[in-house]
């Protein structure tokens, strides 16, 4: 079993649908991380969270600590959106990362 | 404001020949910095990742190896490349543990 799973693998929505995309770990965490890799590879951080909950614009981010489980939300969602979405564990730099999960959303 | 510096953005390399990708930090100092690897159609992977100057902690063994010569200057190096070793190799920084990191905009490496 992998220690980070990632959930769906692959996600299509229509422009304006509410996202969820879905992370568990096994492991013992000090943070989690949220990123955003582009078709040309490129990766953009999104959040760093190690308990609650953190908005930026559309995109919020939760963690569940006990239940080992954090969950990407975007609202209102676009195509520019359409990216795979990387869900990344920090155990003091120990760094495990989902599979991802690649969203694309239709105008 | 701080910016990251990878390249080359793209290397195709025989079997067997040397490596040598860089990755430089403009901005800050003292930070941590990690080299990634993406092999294709797996997940990200950390390979190396370093708290100072001359401080190397390896994740994964393997053909490659990290020096880092200059506070904000990051190595990834091999003397003789595998096939194995092609993949998408990352650059990042952070402020320390537990903080948000930066990625470079990668290198492709394709070993014929």
């Amino acid at each position: 079993k992998n220690e980070v799973e990632q959930s769906p693998q692959n996600l299509t929505a229509q422009e304006g649908e509410f996202i969820t995309i879905n992370c568990s770990y096994s492991v013992g965490i000090s943070a989690l991380h949220w990123l955003q890799q582009h078709p040309g590879g490129g990766i953009v951080s999104l959040f760093m969270l190690s308990s609650g909950k953190k908005k930026h614009g559309r995109l919020i981010a939760t963690i569940n600590i006990q239940e080992k489980h954090s969950s990407l939300h975007i609202t209102a969602s676009h195509p520019r959106d359409s990216a795979v979405y990387i869900c990344a564990v920090d155990n003091n730099n120990d760094m495990r990362f989902g599979a991802g999960t690649r969203l694309t959303v239709k105008p | 404001s701080q910016t990251i510096h990878q390249w080359p953005a793209t290397l195709v390399q025989p079997v067997g020949s040397p490596l040598s990708l860089e990755c430089t930090v403009e901005g800050t100092s003292n930070p941590n910095l990690y080299w990634y690897r993406q092999a294709a159609g797996r997940g990200l992977q950390l390979l190396f990742y370093s708290v100072g100057i001359g401080q190397i902690s390896s994740e994964v063994p393997q053909n490659l190896s990290a020096s880092r010569p200059q506070d904000r200057q990051f190595i990834l190096s091999s003397k003789k490349l595998l096939l194995s070793d092609s993949g998408f190799y990352l650059c990042a920084w952070s402020r320390g543990l537990n903080q948000p990191q930066h990625f470079g905009d990668g290198t492709r490496l394709s070993i014929l």
